[in-house]
């Protein structure tokens, strides 16, 4: 099972939006609706940001948006702060055998 | 407040072996579906292996299958990997989370090296 493919990196001002792309198969991605978003500062553990494509836990801040249209899941951060720095990873369910895939990873820059 | 707390990490030599443990509290425990992540060093995630609520079902990425194996003691509130024939490419943090995602351990490390 090959990880989902994300940008390396992204990067905006604060107040700014920034979209990461997460394109994977029609195996996991394009074949179910159950992409997660994780965020991750370093040294910490990974923290659930969306699931479901679009839907945010409790706490999470409306700021943080998901789609998906095919193949590609996207995470949307809409006014940009500096604690919005860190690296994230979309994960997908990818079927009975191998259940779930992460992404490649990318680490968003507040400049 | 949901806790899950991995224990059993350290130094081990290529083809060795070591057992993870993580201890689940603040939840019902036996309702959930559980899994373990890893993260080698400087690089992304990847998960390893998942086990049912009810503990008959269990799952496992290409890499570890045959090799690891994942179980549940719900009298304990504790998850475990057991992790055979270890190489070097197994050396990560490993995280033990429900399998939803929504709560997460801190890590162990372990490290496979002579």
């Amino acid at each position: 099972q090959s990880a989902l493919t994300q940008p390396p990196s992204a990067s905006g001002s604060p107040g700014q939006s920034v979209t990461i792309s997460c394109t994977g198969t029609s195996s996991d991605v394009g074949g179910y609706n159950y992409v997660s978003w994780y965020q991750q500062h370093p040294g910490k553990a990974p923290k659930l940001m969306l699931f479901e494509v679009n839907e945010r836990p409790s706490g999470v801040p409306d700021r943080f948006s998901g789609s998906k249209s095919g193949n590609t899941a996207s995470l949307t951060v809409s006014g940009l702060q500096a604690e919005d720095e860190a690296d994230y990873y979309c994960s997908s369910y990818a079927g009975s055998n191998n259940l779930k895939v992460f992404g490649t990873g990318t680490k968003v820059t507040v400049l | 407040e949901v806790q899950l707390l991995e224990s059993g990490g350290g130094l081990v030599q290529p083809g060795g072996s070591l057992r993870l443990s993580c201890a689940a509290s603040g939840f019902t425990f036996n309702s959930y579906d559980m899994s373990w992540v890893r993260q080698a060093p400087g690089k992304g995630l990847e998960w390893v292996a998942a086990i049912t609520d009810s503990g008959i079902s269990t799952h496992y990425a290409d890499s570890v299958k045959g090799r690891f194996t994942i179980s549940r003691d719900d009298s304990k509130n504790t998850l475990y990997l057991q992790m055979n024939s270890l190489r070097a490419e197994d050396t990560a943090v490993y995280y033990c989370a429900k399998y939803s995602g929504l709560h997460w351990g801190q890590g162990t490390l372990v490290t496979v090296s002579s």
